[in-house]
Order: structure tokens, then C-alpha cells, then sequence
């Protein structure tokens, strides 16, 4: 199995409504990321999580939230978000440490993310 | 990271081979360069990544300069499929997290 699944595909929210973004991988990855990509721009690397723990915050505003429960599941949790804050937002899942060893790309595996559209 | 320039974009006729340019003056020794795609409506998918010597898969190959300050992607028969933006990432053996920092990568359509 190498999907990351994301959900929901969509989400409409206003700027005081509370949601989350959810992202699941069984690929036994120790490493995930968030990213937020606007329409027609690269994705922006915004939190890294390493052995469930956070390792990078790309200063991120506070609105959001990141939760790594456990190994599998990695949570983006969204509150007073603004309008400028509606994108896709991606889930991505990898090893820690490439090993350098022939055939193993480190490669980072990508959710199909999730359109949040903020009015 | 260091920093990627790639064009725009590119246009290309289905069943040609394709051909995407990266520089990369400033890399360092250290630096992998790694090639992803994302299709329409899609995340992005590793493509292919080399240190020094070409690199072939069942995707697509990598030609690296002699010097590494540049590379090419090569897709030998472009398909409709094949119409996605390319990121040319270089990324540092010891990086942290194994994480992508993105530049803005061609967009390549594909003409049938």
C-alpha cells in the first residue's frame, strides 16, 4: 500500500468555524509533512514531523494547528482561518533518513490533498 | 536548498521525446537532484533522482552535467498523460525530515 489518503476532499468553512484536515499513510513512514500549494504555485512546505514529533514549523500563523496522534495519522486542525488561507492543502509521508542504499529514493509520497475554501 | 531555474513552460507532441531543463549553479557536492511531477488535480509523484551519473527508470531518464550545474529530464515518448508540472528539487544528503522545497517548475502540455 503506498497511498496517503486524505480527507475530506473538500471543505467549506467560515472564518469562525473550527475544522480539521486528516491524513492517514501504512507505510510504516516515521516522517510527515504538511504543505499548502495556492492555484498556479509551487506547495509551500508549512510543519515537518519526524517520530511524531514536530521537527519543523515554517512559521506558520497559529490558525493552524498540526496533531500527529500516532505513527499512521497526521491532523491539521483550522480555526479563524481568513479568506488568503483558502488552498489545496497536501499531506505527505517518507522516511526519516534516506540510507543511501541502491533503490531507495527517500522519495516523499503525496496525498491528492484537500480544497479548503474559507469564506 | 540551493536554488532551481527551470522554464515556464514547454509544449511537446504526443509520442516525442521531451526534454526539461534545470540549472543549478550553486549546488553542492552533498545535493541530490530529484525530479517530481503533479498532474491536474493530483499531489506530486516522484519522477527520479541522480547524484552524479545518469539515471534511468521506467519513467523518464536524468542526464546530469559533467559539472552538475545542470540536468535534464528526458520522457522518450511523450503520452496526454504526461502533461504535468516537473519540479527540479535539489535536496542535501543530511536534510532534515527528507522534506521538498519546491521552485516553480515547468508546466509541460502535450499536444496530440
Amino acid at each position: 500500500d503506498t497511498e496517503v489518503t486524505q480527507t475530506p476532499k473538500h471543505l467549506v468553512m467560515g472564518m469562525t468555524n473550527k475544522k480539521s484536515l486528516k491524513c492517514e499513510q501504512h507505510m510504516g513512514h516515521r516522517a510527515m509533512y504538511w504543505y499548502k500549494q495556492k492555484a498556479k504555485k509551487p506547495p509551500e512546505l508549512m510543519f515537518v514531523y519526524s517520530y511524531e514529533k514536530l521537527s519543523i514549523n515554517e512559521s506558520v500563523p497559529s490558525r493552524f494547528s498540526p496533531e500527529c496522534p500516532n505513527s499512521s495519522l497526521l491532523n491539521l486542525h483550522l480555526h479563524a482561518l481568513q479568506p488568503e488561507d483558502s488552498a489545496l492543502y497536501l499531506c505527505a509521508s517518507s522516511q526519516v533518513k534516506t540510507s543511501g542504499r541502491a533503490g531507495d529514493t527517500g522519495e516523499l509520497f503525496f496525498g491528492e490533498g484537500s480544497r479548503l475554501t474559507v469564506l | 536548498d540551493a536554488k532551481t531555474t527551470q522554464p515556464n513552460s514547454m509544449e511537446s507532441n504526443e509520442e516525442e521525446p521531451v526534454h526539461l531543463p534545470c540549472n543549478h549553479s550553486t549546488i553542492s557536492g552533498t545535493d541530490y537532484i530529484h525530479w517530481y511531477r503533479q498532474l491536474p488535480s493530483q499531489g506530486p509523484e516522484y519522477v527520479i533522482h541522480g547524484l552524479t551519473s545518469n539515471v534511468n527508470n521506467r519513467m523518464a531518464s536524468l542526464a546530469i552535467a559533467e559539472d552538475r550545474k545542470s540536468s535534464t529530464l528526458i520522457l522518450h515518448r511523450a503520452t496526454l498523460r504526461d502533461a504535468a508540472v516537473y519540479y527540479c528539487i535539489l535536496r542535501g544528503h543530511y536534510n532534515a525530515g527528507n522534506m521538498l522545497t519546491f521552485g516553480g517548475g515547468t508546466r509541460l502540455m502535450v499536444k496530440p
